[in-house]
């Protein structure tokens, strides 16, 4: 099983909503991430989990909030967002985070329309 | 700063061979990976350089040269599935993936 799986695959939410985004992986990957991709643009990474602890935070807003509640298992909480939060997120994972050449495995991602 | 480059826009002909350039100004360099994206899909992993040279595999081809801070994406015998966005993405010294803009390939007939 070489799949990153996300689910839901679109999700349309009110700005004062609160809804979650998830994330699975069964390769045994320990480094998990989140990325936030606009149309035409390139992804942005948001967190990055290793070993299911947070490793890093790029100054994201606290409207979102990364959960791992296991190894295989990563989660986006979203509250109060803002119509300029709509976009792809996009899940990935690799074996490791460090400097080996382990590429990073991405899920299909989310389409999150805030309204 | 963190500063990766490619065109934005490509155009080619089915059987062609086309050549997408990416050049990198990064904190540190721990590798060099091309990704292939179709509108509305994932990323996929297409290569990685970590040493200087060119890595062949199968109808793609990656070059890296660290000192010049360039790399480019050799695609041969083109066809029209291959019409995506090129992502140059450079692992930095912190091993956080950066992303270059994209290059958008148009194949036709």
């Amino acid at each position: 099983d070489t799949e990153v799986t996300q689910t839901p695959k679109h999700l349309v939410m009110g700005m004062t909503n609160k809804k979650s985004l998830k994330c699975e992986q069964h390769m045994g990957h320990r480094a998990m991430y989140w990325y936030k991709q606009k149309a035409k643009k390139p992804p942005e990474l948001m967190f990055v989990y290793s070993y299911e602890k947070l490793s890093i935070n790029e100054s994201v807003p606290s409207r979102f909030s990364p959960e791992c509640p296991n190894s295989s298992l990563l989660n986006l909480h979203l509250h109060a967002l803002q119509p300029e939060d709509s976009a792809l997120y996009l899940c990935a994972s690799s074996p490791l985070m460090n400097r080996e050449s382990y590429e990073q495995y991405f899920g299909p991602g989310t389409r999150l329309t805030v309204t | 700063g963190q500063n990766i480059d490619q065109p934005t826009e490509m155009t080619a002909t089915e059987g062609a061979i086309v050549q997408i350039n990416c050049t990198y100004q990064t904190s540190g360099f721990n590798g060099l990976f091309w990704y292939q994206q179709h509108a509305g899909e994932a990323p996929t992993f297409l290569s990685y350089n970590v040493l200087d040279g060119l890595e062949e595999k199968g109808r793609f081809s990656s070059f890296l040269s660290r000192s010049k801070g360039y790399s480019y994406l050799l695609l041969k015998e083109l066809q029209m599935k291959d019409s995506a966005s090129y992502l140059c993405a450079v692992r930095d010294n912190t091993d956080k993936l950066i992303f270059g803009t994209g290059t958008r390939l148009q194949v036709f007939p």
